[in-house]
This record gives structure tokens, sequence and C-alpha cells, in this order.
């Protein structure tokens, strides 16, 4: 199976930030990567897919990049709707898929 | 507009089983596939299995192997995810969303409210 590590497990930024997160695969996985957010007692939702396209209606402020084991999702700006919980997800081995632990984002 | 919405939440003892809904809108049901992610309270995000929406075909996380079942209504454009035997540590949120595989990748583009199962004697 592939294990997916992101780091760090939480971060604290201020609004303004620039913000990374990464996540790393066990395995080469090219670029079958996304990322999520989820905010507390709601569902997640799509950020990045193929590890650097936008999801629709998703702001720019967010970016994906990264290839084979080693991804980084950049806020190039944070913003307050921002703070969240962030996970990658591997979708190398369709249709089995797995996520990363998540990285909590906080108020500083 | 895409929408999922489940079934509403459930109260379950050890052993027994639960049977969660999830109705699809907005989109062509059979184009896509459905699949069921569960998250433990204060855990992360546990990838359970999927359901193609046009065949039938299943593939399930092996953690939950023969303890559980996907199937579809096309008729009423829904999926079902029954799980059977349960423990206490299945208590979670369970969602549903949608399996866009369109292009040259996958992606949980629409999910559903999430239903919460409680395991508890």
């Amino acid at each position: 199976d592939i294990q997916m590590t992101q780091s760090p497990s939480s971060l604290s930024a201020s609004v303004g930030d620039r913000v990374t997160i990464t996540c790393r695969a066990s395995q080469n996985i090219y670029t079958y990567l996304n990322w999520y957010h989820q905010k507390p007692g709601k569902a997640p939702k799509l950020l990045i897919y193929a590890a650097s396209s936008l999801q629709s209606g998703v702001p720019s402020r967010f970016s994906g990049s990264g290839s084979g084991t080693d991804f980084t999702l950049t806020i190039s700006s944070l913003q307050p709707e921002d703070f969240a919980t962030y996970y990658c997800q591997q979708t190398f081995t369709t249709p089995t898929w797995t996520f990363g632990q998540g990285t909590k984002v906080e108020i500083k | 507009q895409v929408q999922l919405v489940q079934s509403g939440a459930e109260v379950k003892k050890p052993g027994a089983s639960v049977k969660v809904s999830c109705k699809a809108s907005g989109y062509t049901f059979t184009s896509y596939g459905i699949t069921w992610v569960r998250q433990a309270p204060g855990q992360g995000l546990e990838w359970m299995g999927w359901i193609s929406g046009y065949d039938d075909n299943t593939q399930y996380a092996q953690k939950v192997q023969g303890r559980i079942t996907m199937t579809t209504d096309t008729s009423t454009s829904t999926a079902y995810m029954e799980l059977r035997s349960l423990k206490s540590d299945d208590t979670a949120v369970y969602y549903c969303a949608k399996v866009d595989c369109s292009g040259a990748t996958c992606f949980f583009d629409y999910w559903g409210q999430g239903t919460l199962v409680t395991v508890s004697s």
C-alpha cells in the first residue's frame, strides 16, 4: 500500500502569511496527487488535482507543485477562511485511494 | 447543481448493521462513480470503497473488506453503503462523494453532508 505522509501535522500562521504544506508518498505516484481542505463540521472540498491543477472556483492563492514522491501545497496569502485542515490524496492506485493524515492550519 | 444528500444519523449496537444512503442529483448518475470516506471523531479521512455508477463494479479498502457492501439504484440515482458487524471504532461520520475520472486522473469533486454513525452498547 502507498503511504502518504504530510508535514507539519499542524502550524500556526497569521492572515497574509505564505503557507506551505508538504506531502510525501512512499513510492513514485507521478502527479496523481490531489489536495482538499476541510473546515470543522463540514465535508472536505477539492482544491487541487493532478498535483498542480486548480479546481474550478478555487481562489488562485492556492497552488500545488511536485511530482514523483514529493509534493507541496502553497497558500500565497492566508485568508481568514483558509483556517482548516488540509489533506493530500494519492490517486495512482485508482480505484483505491489513500489520504495523508492531515495538516491543521490554525490562527497565530 | 450537483448535490449529494445523505440519510440521517444512526445509533447502533455492537454487532449490528447500518445502511447509509446517498441520493445524487444534478448530473448523470451512471457516468460517475461514488466513493465512501469516513472520519472518526477528531481523526483524519479514511477511504472505505468505491462503486461504479454504471456497472456496479466495486473496490473496498482492506480494513473493511468482508464487512462492507456498496450498491446503487440507478432508477433513483442513489448509492448505498452497508457496514455489518459494527464495532465501537466504526463510530464516525460517513461521507459519500462523486468521483470524476473523466480526465487523466480522478478526484472527489462533490461530497455529501455526512452521516454520523454511533456504535454504542
